[in-house]
């Protein structure tokens, strides 16, 4: 156990609707990370929030936003979902960006 | 860019054997870390080892340790004793140590452990 959580675990939903993946980091940890992987993609990185902010963003899609709250738990809406949008999204914590990142145990999207 | 490139899409060993994973890296940069994470069926990806860029020793933890040339840009990751629990996916990544904080993964290694 990582001690990052993500709720859901599973989620199915239908194209062209909208659903929020919500992740906790371990306690202490500043920064948070999300990351997709699909099968045709590989891992790839989305978006990094530190503290509250925006620190880097990666391959993420406009209709993809992310947001960190002051309690430092972070959510990740994805909308207007398509059938590609189907992968698994982890969400990972570090205590500072340079530091080693944990991965929570990841949201299975399936997009029908 | 960075790029980190693992050439060895599947393998396999049998239980109790040694088994060296490969990787490779690109970087004009000289203040990294590189990692190596293990993903079994259950799709959780665990961290195995971290190796500091400046440091000169290789990496160990436990059964688990990194031959690494960073001259040659090469990171491989050696499990002795190999037992069936190691049976997952495994992924070599990288992240700079100044500069976008995110990490590059490899396309990763299938391992299976054979009883």
């Amino acid at each position: 156990d990582s001690g990052v959580t993500q709720t859901p675990k599973h989620l199915i939903t239908a194209t062209g609707q909208r659903v929020t993946l919500r992740c906790s980091p371990r306690s202490g940890d500043l920064s948070v990370y999300w990351y997709q992987q699909s099968l045709d993609q590989g891992l790839q990185f989305l978006i990094q929030y530190y503290n509250g902010e925006e620190r880097a963003k990666g391959n993420i899609l406009e209709r993809f936003s992310a947001q960190q709250f002051p309690d430092l738990h972070s959510e990740l809406n994805l909308s207007s979902l398509e059938l590609g949008d189907s992968a698994l999204y982890f969400c990972a914590s570090s205590v500072d960006g340079r530091e080693t990142q944990y991965f929570g145990p990841g949201t299975r999207l399936l997009v029908l | 860019a960075q790029t980190v490139t693992q050439s060895q899409p599947e393998m396999s060993v049998q239980e109790a054997e040694t088994v060296t994973l490969s990787c490779t890296y690109d970087t004009s940069e000289n203040n990294y870390y590189l990692f190596w994470y293990k993903q079994p069926p259950s799709r959780q990806m665990i961290l195995v080892i971290r190796q500091e860029a400046y440091k000169q020793q290789n990496a160990t933890e436990n059964r688990f340790s990194v031959n690494f040339q960073k001259a040659a840009k090469s990171f491989s990751l050696k499990i002795s004793d190999s037992q069936l629990g190691d049976t997952a996916m495994y992924f070599c990544a990288f992240i700079l140590l100044f500069g976008n904080e995110k990490l590059t993964f490899g396309t990763g290694t299938r391992l299976t452990i054979i009883p």
